[in-house]
């Protein structure tokens, strides 16, 4: 595609929850991320995955969070058991090959848990 | 875990004016600086990628230099217009992960 697109746009559920959220990197990148950006926070680096390699999860804040690329292109965030701690701005970017070039990222899914 | 810092965490200019901010990070170790621009209800949007000490790069009105020795990397906005309003990140890493920094939201007030 043109560019990164992530779905839902918007997400309000119920604490105690599940939530998937999507991500469709530009065709061709190798390299796609998962960051959030919780209120008055930077962006957090959330997991990395990379063509066919073990994806790297050392950001991911608990085990109620998995992430998983099927096909080398589309992602899914899972959140299992939502919490409000868990409200934030979540952005998905790819690159073509890690950092250089930077990355292009979408328009985020923002995560509201009540 | 790498630190990057930035200052200031907003400022508020008037139209035409031209102002700077900075971000800060360890020197050790250094693999490259990038700047990202986001816009409200928009996506980030990569302005520059630096690599080399004493780097700078211009985009229009926007430039950036970096200096990996004391690290620090500054980013100018000459003529501010309202379009300009955004919050600037920086984000310093290795060749597969960056780091960001809080940002710093800028207002242009016409």
């Amino acid at each position: 595609g043109a560019g990164v697109s992530q779905s839902p746009s918007n997400k309000v559920t119920e604490k105690g929850k599940d939530v998937e959220l999507r991500c469709d990197p530009i065709s061709g990148h190798t390299a796609l991320y998962w960051y959030r950006q919780s209120l008055g926070q930077g962006l957090e680096f959330l997991i990395y995955f990379q063509g066919n390699s073990a994806p790297d999860k050392s950001g991911l804040p608990s085990d109620r969070f998995s992430a998983e690329r099927t096909g080398g292109s589309v992602s899914t965030l899972t959140i299992q058991r939502t919490q409000q701690e868990d409200s934030a701005v979540y952005l998905c970017a790819s690159s073509l090959f890690g950092t250089e070039g930077g990355y292009t990222f979408g328009s985020g899914t923002r995560l509201t848990v009540v | 875990i790498l630190n990057v810092e930035q200052s200031p965490q907003s400022l508020h200019v008037q139209e035409g004016d031209s102002t700077n901010f900075t971000c800060s990070f360890p020197s050790s170790n250094f693999y490259a600086l990038h700047w990202y621009r986001w816009e409200t209800a928009k996506s980030p949007e990569a302005l520059f990628v630096m690599t080399l000490n004493g780097d700078e790069k211009k985009k229009g009105r926007i430039s950036a230099t970096l200096n990996t020795k004391e690290g620090y990397s500054y980013l100018y906005i000459k003529g501010s217009q309202p379009e300009d309003s955004a919050t600037y990140l920086c984000a310093g890493g290795s060749n597969y992960k960056l780091t960001f920094g809080k940002g710093t939201l800028l207002t242009v007030n016409p």
